[in-house]
């Protein structure tokens, strides 16, 4: 079975410092792993995906994720953080082939000026 | 490129009336996803459909729920009669997943959202 755990729901950081958004996932097969953001009243956005390539993911936005397998972890991290970043993110895995995708919870990111 | 279009936006009901989504991918997508987005929550897959087969509905609550893609183009999801608890976003997504052609996309694409409100 898959699934993800977003491991906090709400997330506060000050404009200019760094974000971490952790996420921990369960696949009994390799997976494939996705960060979606998703704005007030907009679609969710694609931030980055890992397929087993590089284990250092970069997205847009000056986000990055880091695939470790050996702690089932793919955290979410940017250096800097801006107002615009304040928004509802989602980790998602996808088990290669099936294209079926399973969200976690959400964590919503706030960033004070 | 347009993206997945979705209407209506807002869609305020009484327990036990109908309503319906409509949902337009991307062009040349040929899975089509439905999902739930309970406040608070993460989106849960409702129904996927390639082209005009269904792929998956085992989330789907069948006795309230159905949904079709009879052109492989558009869908629509259908709750009849609905109730408080379906109250939510119901987000529709689309991918170049075609199993039939060899092509694994995973990247889904999604809609707006319809939020929906049963009183």
């Amino acid at each position: 079975a898959q699934s993800v755990t977003q491991l906090d729901s709400h997330v506060s950081v000050s404009e200019g410092t760094p974000v971490l958004l952790r996420c921990n996932y369960s696949s009994s097969y390799s997976p494939s792993l996705f960060w979606y953001v998703q704005h007030p009243n907009k679609g969710l956005q694609l931030l980055l995906k890992y397929t087993s390539a590089a284990t250092l993911v970069k997205g847009i936005n000056g986000f990055e994720a880091e695939f470790k397998k050996s702690e089932t972890s793919f955290h979410l991290t940017k250096p800097s953080a801006h107002m615009s970043d304040a928004a509802e993110y989602f980790c998602v895995v996808s088990d290669r082939g099936f294209n079926k995708f399973y969200f976690g919870s959400g964590t919503k990111l706030n960033v004070k000026p | 490129e347009a993206g997945v279009a979705q209407s209506p936006r807002y869609k305020i009901i009484e327990k036990r009336q109908s309503v319906a989504f409509w949902c337009n991918p991307i062009s040349g997508h040929a899975t089509l996803y439905w999902y739930q987005q309970i406040l608070g929550q993460g989106p849960k897959l409702l129904i996927q459909f390639q082209n005009n087969g269904v792929v998956d509905d085992s989330q789907l609550p069948k006795d309230r729920f159905s949904a079709e893609r009879l052109k492989g183009v558009d869908s629509t999801l259908k709750i009849q009669p609905a109730k408080l608890e379906d109250s939510a976003v119901y987000l529709c997504a689309s991918s170049l997943t075609d199993y039939q052609r060899g092509l694994e996309e995973n990247e889904q694409f999604f809609g707006p959202g319809t939020r929906l409100t049963v009183l």
